[in-house]
């Protein structure tokens, strides 16, 4: 079975803060990918990563950057927290690129910034 | 961007066949349709994925038209453990290259005894 898996489920930090959520698949996928999820928008892309050290802006890339230094890990960064970014932090990965791979996601992060 | 547009609630009792239809449009040729559901406080799960007329496994079906601007997502019998989110997914957009997927809002989908 594929496993992803999510650094913490919940984190609470403060604003101005940077935020490190760390994601980790063990299938030796090819892509990554960062979602939040708010109540009623449904899951939104942030960053997605195709191989190592390559990454793209999914629909709402702005106050977040990323890393994939190795293949297995995708880092999503917060440079300075703020109160908007309170949300469920999801990852997932897929096999194949080519976007309709079947995508697993880790369990989530929800975060708070206060 | 390939968008879809799906109910945000549907309500249902046990042991009823539930239809979610999920409109997309822009959809290009080759492009697959797949479905996903979440339980609270878990990530989404794959359901079931289809390129055209009918596709079951053993928890859905999935009915896409010859237009295949829609796809209905068939759940039969649905039991309280169905009480989740259902998401269907846009096909990746082409023109820019982009190779990922775009969820939508998805349904919440309540099931009662």
């Amino acid at each position: 079975d594929v496993k992803v898996t999510q650094s913490s489920r919940y984190l609470v930090k403060r604003t101005g803060e940077k935020v490190f959520l760390e994601c980790v698949q063990d299938m030796d996928h090819e892509n990554m990918f960062w979602y939040r999820q708010d109540p009623g928008l449904g899951l939104r892309l942030i960053y997605f990563s195709y191989d190592v050290k390559m990454k793209e802006k999914g629909d709402i890339p702005e106050g977040y950057s990323v890393s994939r230094e190795k293949k297995e890990r995708f880092s999503l960064i917060l440079e300075s927290a703020s109160t908007n970014q309170t949300s469920m932090y999801l990852c997932a990965s897929t096999r194949l690129a080519g976007g309709t791979d079947t995508q697993y996601f880790g369990p989530g992060t929800r975060l708070t910034v206060l | 961007l390939a968008k879809t547009t799906q109910p945000v609630s549907m309500d249902s009792y046990e042991g009823q066949e539930v239809n979610i239809t999920c409109s997309h449009n822009n959809i290009a040729t080759n492009d697959y349709i797949t479905w996903y559901q979440q339980f609270p406080s878990q990530g989404p799960r794959f359901i079931i994925q289809g390129y055209k007329t009918k596709v079951t496994n053993e928890v859905a079906s999935l009915f896409i038209p010859a237009d295949r601007k829609s796809s209905t997502l068939s759940l039969p019998r649905v039991s309280l453990s169905d009480t989740a989110v259902y998401y269907c997914l846009a096909p990746p957009v082409v023109d820019t290259g982009r190779r990922a997927l775009t969820f939508g809002s998805g349904t919440r989908l309540q099931v009662q005894p």
